[in-house]
């Protein structure tokens, strides 16, 4: 059955570091992948999509890699900010799949 | 351009109970999806509607629960005879389209607490 996994729970880092979060699934072939962030209380908002076709994209502090050999996502945030922390979704889609990943939070401290 | 919209925010209801949950997409969107979050855990997909039809209901247990889109009004996504594992935040999403790549734009979310 499709798996997604996404590295770690949690995942604290300091102010002005690049946050690297990873995104792995199995078991199927998306044709994109999406990256959802989520505040407490609050319903995900989308943040960039990324073809199959495409290695890497960029949006400001953004940036989403795809490796459809390794079936994996990274997602950067350089320069974090406090205002950075929440929780990260990634959402590997292909056809009428709506599956989300379990996400990580990540905290950001000053 | 108002976005999407989800009522009541909180819904409290005794074991046994109906809940009803509303949700309405955003302008121009005419496809809807049903996700339950429980607490510290992930989005789990539920139902996938479009006006007047069901298109995937697979993540949405076969007993009790129901959605409809129908073509005037909001969707709704009935719970019948709640039972305390139910307490959950129940987010609803549009999108203009599926599988050409289109975002999914989520409401506020609805959190069901049964007593």
């Amino acid at each position: 059955s499709q798996k997604i996994e996404q590295n770690s729970e949690a995942l604290n880092i300091q102010e002005g570091k690049t946050a690297t979060l990873t995104c792995n699934y199995t078991n199927y072939s998306p044709a994109y992948l999406q990256w959802y962030r989520q505040d407490p209380g609050r319903g995900p908002v989308f943040l960039l999509l990324i073809r199959e076709n495409e290695k890497e994209k960029r949006k400001e502090r953004l940036k989403v890699t795809f490796d459809t050999t390794l079936k994996q996502s990274l997602f950067h945030i350089t320069a974090s900010q406090p205002a950075d922390s929440a929780t990260y979704l990634c959402a590997p889609r292909s056809g009428q799949n709506f599956v989300f990943g379990p996400g990580t939070r990540l905290s950001v401290l000053p | 351009n108002a976005g999407v919209m989800q009522n009541p925010r909180h819904l409290v209801r005794r074991r046994g109970q109906e809940a009803r949950l509303r949700c309405s997409p955003m302008k121009g969107h005419s496809h809807v999806y049903w996700y339950r979050q429980l607490p510290e855990e992930g989005l789990k997909f539920m139902v996938y509607l479009q006006k007047e039809n069901i298109i995937d209901e697979s993540g949405m247990p076969k007993e009790r629960f129901s959605a409809e889109f129908p073509k005037e009004g909001p969707s709704i996504l009935r719970i019948q005879q709640v039972v305390r594992g139910d307490s959950a935040a129940y987010f609803c999403a549009s999108s203009q389209e599926t599988g050409s790549y289109n975002e999914q734009f989520f409401g506020p979310g609805t959190r069901l607490t049964v007593l």
